[in-house]
């Protein structure tokens, strides 16, 4: 398994500000996501976060909205920007270790826009 | 959209098997059954996944129909611990992506 953290776990914004979460994962892994999941409902995927290139988003998520870094194989930051009250959600990072075919979650971060 | 559907809640009391059921009636050969659970407030925690034999681990037992159109997650001694948000997701083996339904609540009670 892969031991996962993310930074902040919690934080509480303001609107129109923008807002960086960091995932580090301790082993490479050959896949990074981004999940979001609203108050009372389920995970839904934001992008699939790919190293030295631009994120593959899903439908509904636009990279200027969510702009997704990768620079390494164990690392990978999302931009929450101009953010509404809409915003507020758990953001979740996911990564597929190589070799492997589990998927794994991170502790996520607890984001309330005021 | 996720290609599972799962009872919205389900109640179980301490002790005994919590059997969990999945319907994914459009499975197609390549593709797996994986089980993740939510405790409150945490991120997903991976239980088990299978193609088409029954597998077990020292969490849970997963148990595919003949067809594949439908499984069953088993917890075979249900503590206060296991209540949480059990999801059934089906994945293909040339995809990276896990989408997720709505799951199913387990409450397990005294």
């Amino acid at each position: 398994s892969a031991v996962i953290s993310q930074k902040p776990s919690r934080d509480i914004c303001q609107r129109g500000t923008s807002l960086t979460i960091q995932c580090q994962v301790d082993s490479q892994v050959t896949m990074m996501f981004w999940y979001r999941q609203q108050p009372g409902q389920s995970l839904t995927l934001i992008a699939t976060a790919n190293q030295g290139s631009e994120a593959t988003y899903e439908s509904g998520f636009v990279i200027d909205k969510f702009p997704i870094s990768r620079p390494n194989l164990t690392f990978s930051t999302l931009t929450v920007s101009n953010m509404s009250p809409e915003d507020s959600s758990i953001y979740l990072c996911s990564v597929r270790l190589s070799r492997e075919e589990t998927q794994y979650f991170g502790p996520g971060t607890r984001l309330l826009v005021l | 959209d996720a290609k599972t559907t799962q009872p919205p809640s389900m109640d179980c009391a301490e002790g005994r098997a919590a059997n969990l059921p999945c319907n994914h009636s459009t499975i197609s050969g390549n593709e797996y059954v994986y089980w993740y659970r939510q405790i409150h407030s945490q991120g997903p925690q991976y239980i088990i996944h299978g193609l088409k034999n029954n597998e077990t681990n020292e969490m849970a037992s997963l148990i595919i129909t003949e067809d594949r159109k439908s499984s069953t997650l088993i917890l075979p001694h249900a503590t206060l611990r296991d209540t949480a948000v059990y999801y059934c997701i089906v994945r293909g083996d040339n995809t990276d992506k896990l989408i997720f339904g709505t799951g199913t609540r387990l409450q397990v009670f005294p």
